[in-house]
């Protein structure tokens, strides 16, 4: 069957650095997407990694390993509108999206 | 660019009414929109895809009859719930894309449900 396992809730002090990881098990890849969700709204499209390394965005940046089976999304400098649900999404072999079940990040001052 | 608009953003309706709900890209034409469903503090749930001009393909145990999906121009699809019952209360969320390979899917801003 197909997985996609993260975290269910990390907390994290405004300023810092913090990683939510994301191991994903599917039939084929075509490519891992993070999307951050607030409570209330639909997703937003952070990132899509289709190759192996870090892409940096901003605060955000995101790592994939195809490999492992693995990535991992980076937020510097938190701030507390950072407070969020963070999606990781597969992409497998018939160009479905696989979803997470999301990671809720709560900032604390 | 990507802005994907849902309408309307609220609905109250009593049990026994059908509900329609619209999602339209406003900056760009979407040859494939999707269909979530997604329940407090749980994941996003793939209703359905669909495909400008042709039928939608719905996810395993999800009633095609109660969920009418028509994806009519390259701009719009919009979701019927016929028939609507208090646990079809939800939050409707669509996301649209292009139709190529590894296409970001853009979502909408959700339609929230509330059946009585």
């Amino acid at each position: 069957g197909q997985n996609i396992d993260q975290p269910t809730e990390m907390t994290a002090t405004e300023g810092a650095i913090v990683q939510i990881n994301c191991t994903y098990q599917t039939s084929g890849f075509n490519g891992l997407f993070w999307y951050q969700q607030h409570a209330g709204e639909a997703p937003t499209f952070l990132s899509y990694n289709v190759l192996d390394g870090l892409e940096e965005k901003g605060r955000f940046s995101s790592f994939l390993s195809r490999s492992k089976g693995y990535s991992y999304l980076l937020l510097k400098e938190l701030q507390m509108k950072d407070s969020a649900s963070y999606l990781c999404a597969v992409m497998d072999s018939n160009y479905q999206l696989i979803w997470g079940a999301g990671t809720k990040l709560i900032i604390k001052p | 660019g990507a802005v994907v608009s849902q309408h309307p953003s609220w609905v109250i309706c009593k049990s026994g009414t059908s509900v329609k709900i619209e999602c339209r890209s406003l900056d760009f034409q979407a040859t494939t929109m999707f269909w979530y469903r997604q329940f407090p503090k749980q994941s996003l749930m793939l209703m359905a895809t669909s495909n400008e001009g042709s039928k939608a393909t719905y996810e395993q145990g999800v009633e095609k009859d109660k969920f009418l999906i028509n994806h009519a121009s390259l701009t719009l699809s919009t979701l019927t719930v016929t028939s609507a019952h208090p646990e079809d209360s939800s939050f409707y969320i669509c996301s649209a894309g292009t139709g190529r390979e590894q296409e970001t899917q853009y979502f909408g801003p959700g339609t929230r449900l509330l059946v009585l």
